[in-house]
């Protein structure tokens, strides 16, 4: 178990450009969740899947994203056409569905230029 | 619209001495409330949580108190040391966690400086 990865670590890209970020959960869990989070705020739900299914996403979650999990393991999470105001600290996290708490990947910070 | 507050950005306590951070929630269907740290450079991580059937959990030298009628909880460290200092994240949820979504709700967060 190495806790959950988030990769890449950091992304530069330029306005109008599309990223894509990917995260592996703990194998074990079947909860995966996205949050993302900008400088003075905390965490605000993005998407979350159990198992392969995705079952909620936020009104945050605009045409521009799109989130993955196939196969209910690693997801994917890509931004299309990136703005400025997409830059922030993308957050995955898993948990079993009776765990107590989640257990957060260190993030993917996305810079818009 | 924001459901959790942490009306304090920021608070600093010597070491030994108690800390308190302080949460506040306004909507009452919230049924479960956590406490994440947060270090520079990693992802928050899980600290202690309590049930709305409970007034109080402890772990430790974390202590959660929790004020349904208030709709304010509090997390109580006891002693405080150097390396608590970190940023503090109250989160609620209204499916009880394991029962509904386990989506979260966190306030701003709370930056705590333990000094030596």
């Amino acid at each position: 178990d190495t806790g959950v990865s988030q990769d890449p670590r950091h992304k530069i890209t330029k306005r109008g450009q599309n990223v894509t970020f990917r995260c592996d959960p703990i194998s074990e869990h079947n909860r995966l969740y996205w949050y993302r989070q900008t400088l003075g705020q905390g965490p605000e739900f993005l998407t979350y899947f159990q198992n392969e299914a995705q079952l909620e996403k936020s009104r945050l979650l605009s045409d521009r994203f799109s989130a993955e999990r196939p196969k209910g393991s690693f997801s994917t999470l890509e931004i299309q056409r990136t703005e400025q105001g997409d830059s922030a600290m993308y957050l995955c996290a898993s948990s079993l569905f009776t765990s107590g708490g989640y257990t957060f990947g260190s993030g993917t910070r996305l810079t818009v230029v | 619209d924001q459901q959790v507050k942490q009306n304090s950005p920021s608070l600093s306590v010597q070491e030994g001495r108690i800390s308190i951070l302080n949460c506040d929630y306004t909507n009452s269907m919230f049924d479960y409330f956590l406490w994440y740290k947060k270090y520079p450079a990693e992802g928050p991580t899980f600290l202690i949580s309590i049930s709305s059937i409970k007034d109080k959990n402890e772990d430790g030298r974390f202590t959660v108190f929790l004020n349904k009628s208030a709709k304010h909880l509090s997390l109580h460290i006891v002693p405080s040391q150097p390396g608590d200092s970190a940023v503090y994240f109250c989160a609620a949820s209204d499916g009880g966690f394991s029962g509904n979504t386990g989506k979260l709700i966190f306030g701003q967060g709370t930056t705590l400086q333990v000094k030596p």
